[in-house]
């Protein structure tokens, strides 16, 4: 069964750093490339990040460039998101999520993490 | 980036019921489009990708369709777990864009 148990959410201040992680089971993490993606109320869903099953090929949405780092360590099928220099509007629920490609990723997702809650507010 | 508009945003619908939910797309996608359902609390869950393709283990009842800038969600014989939100996403050009949703709740 694959699980997505994701750690390291919380409440920090404008202009601190947090990271978050994504423990990955249940199939073959290296192979695949993997996903983060928020979600707010008043933004609904929006991707974040994407980085290949190698770790080698990164890509970032606009609204992050710069400021958040895709991670991940296929020896502890692990996937991270560092963020930095977080903002107001970076307060969300952050998913991890499976791509359904192997590879350098499709942008599909079919697993997804429990989700974690990230607020950033003084 | 490329505009994705769900319709209706909501509606009420009973068991039972046949419902069609649509996305279009500000641009042509082809058939690079996924449907997710979201519950309350939970993750959203792929339902269907390239534009028709179901998922493993996703209901039959579920069917996409369209192509290009248009694309519908079809459930057959609506059951109470089907009352969600769906989304939809298009992930034909950088970056992947969601749709607002469209919630689907019980009359």
């Amino acid at each position: 069964e694959v699980q997505l148990l994701q750690s390291g959410g919380g409440l920090v201040q404008p202009g601190e750093s947090l990271r978050l992680s994504c423990a990955a089971s249940g199939f073959s993490f290296s192979t695949y490339a993997m996903n983060w993606v928020r979600q707010t109320p008043g933004m609904g869903l929006e991707w974040v990040s994407i980085v290949s099953s190698s770790g080698v090929s990164t890509s970032y949405a606009d609204s992050v460039k710069g400021r958040f780092t895709i991670s991940r360590d296929n020896s502890k099928n692990t996937l991270y998101l560092q963020m930095n220099s977080l903002r107001a509007e970076d307060t969300a629920v952050y998913y991890c999520a499976k791509d359904l490609s192997q590879g350098s990723g499709t942008y599909k997702m079919d697993y997804w993490g429990q989700g974690t809650l990230v607020t950033v507010s003084s | 980036a490329i505009q994705m508009t769900q319709s209706p945003s909501s509606f009420s619908a009973a068991r039972g019921d046949r419902v069609t939910l649509t996305c279009r797309a500000s641009q042509d996608v082809t058939s690079y489009l996924a449907w997710y359902q979201q519950k309350p609390g939970e993750a959203p869950k792929l339902l269907i990708y390239a534009a028709s393709t179901l998922q493993s283990g996703v209901p039959s009842r579920f069917s996409g369709s369209g192509s290009g800038t248009n694309f519908t969600l079809s459930i057959n014989c609506l059951q109470s777990e089907d009352f969600a939100t769906y989304y939809c996403q298009q992930y034909y050009s950088y970056p992947p864009t969601f749709g607002q949703g469209t919630k689907v709740d019980i009359k």
